[in-house]
């Protein structure tokens, strides 16, 4: 089973700011078979990126993935207020499907 | 638009049983694979089953492996999900997820989720 790492648990910042966000994979990803998923309270996961970096259908270009390997990030430029969520990053490369621990950012 | 909407969810004795169903619509769901994801009150998400647009090809966790059937009513644009066997540790609210493979080829990545159904493991 592949183990994802997500750091930080929290990540407090202010309107404006950059939030990086990290995860780390215990095994190679093969095929850039990861994704990352955002969380706001009382909902529902929403798809934000796959493929390491190819941003869904709706998803602001604020927010861009890149990595490779076992090292994996989501960046968050010119955050804004709605922004504040659980992010989750996924690698899909192999069976069992396995989800990160989740970073919470935190608006100022 | 894509909607999943999740029920069968509530409260059952630890070794008791639950079925979940997950309505779609908007979208040709026999064409779509789909998935079960689970959270835990306050904590991760985590996969749970797959199964592919035809049905034939299943997946499950090593966790649930045994005591979960994962199915689909294509006829009926429903996912399925037997719980059998139930423990305290698989208290946890259940989304659907649509994955954006095609037939039978599972991309394992999923867009979008429904609202999610909790189930409640406790005497």
């Amino acid at each position: 089973e592949t183990v994802m790492t997500q750091s930080p648990a929290t990540l407090s910042l202010s309107p404006g700011e950059t939030a990086t966000l990290s995860c780390r994979a215990s095994q190679r990803i093969r095929e850039n078979y990861l994704a990352w998923y955002q969380q706001k309270p009382g909902q529902a996961p929403r798809l934000l990126i796959h493929g390491i970096s190819t941003r869904a259908t709706g998803v602001p270009d604020r927010f861009s993935g890149g990595g490779s390997e076992t090292e994996f990030t989501l960046s968050i430029s010119s955050l804004q207020s709605e922004d504040s969520a659980v992010y989750f990053c996924q690698h899909y490369a192999s069976w069992p499907l396995t989800f990160g621990g989740g970073t919470k950012v935190e608006i100022k | 638009e894509v909607q999943l909407v999740e029920s069968g969810g509530g409260l059952v004795q630890p070794g008791g049983s639950l079925r979940l169903s997950c309505a779609a619509s908007g979208f040709i769901f026999t064409n779509s694979p789909m998935t079960w994801v689970r959270q835990a009150p306050g904590k991760g998400l985590e996969w749970v089953s797959s199964t592919s647009g035809s049905g034939l090809n299943t997946y499950y966790a090593d966790s649930v492996k045994g005591r979960f059937t994962i199915s689909r009513d294509n006829s009926m644009s429903t996912l399925h999900l037997q719980l059998t066997g139930l423990r305290a540790e698989d208290t946890a609210v259940y989304y659907c997820a649509r994955d954006r493979g095609y037939g039978d080829h599972l991309y394992n990545y999923f867009d979008p989720w429904g609202q999610g159904t909790l189930v409640t493991v406790s005497s």
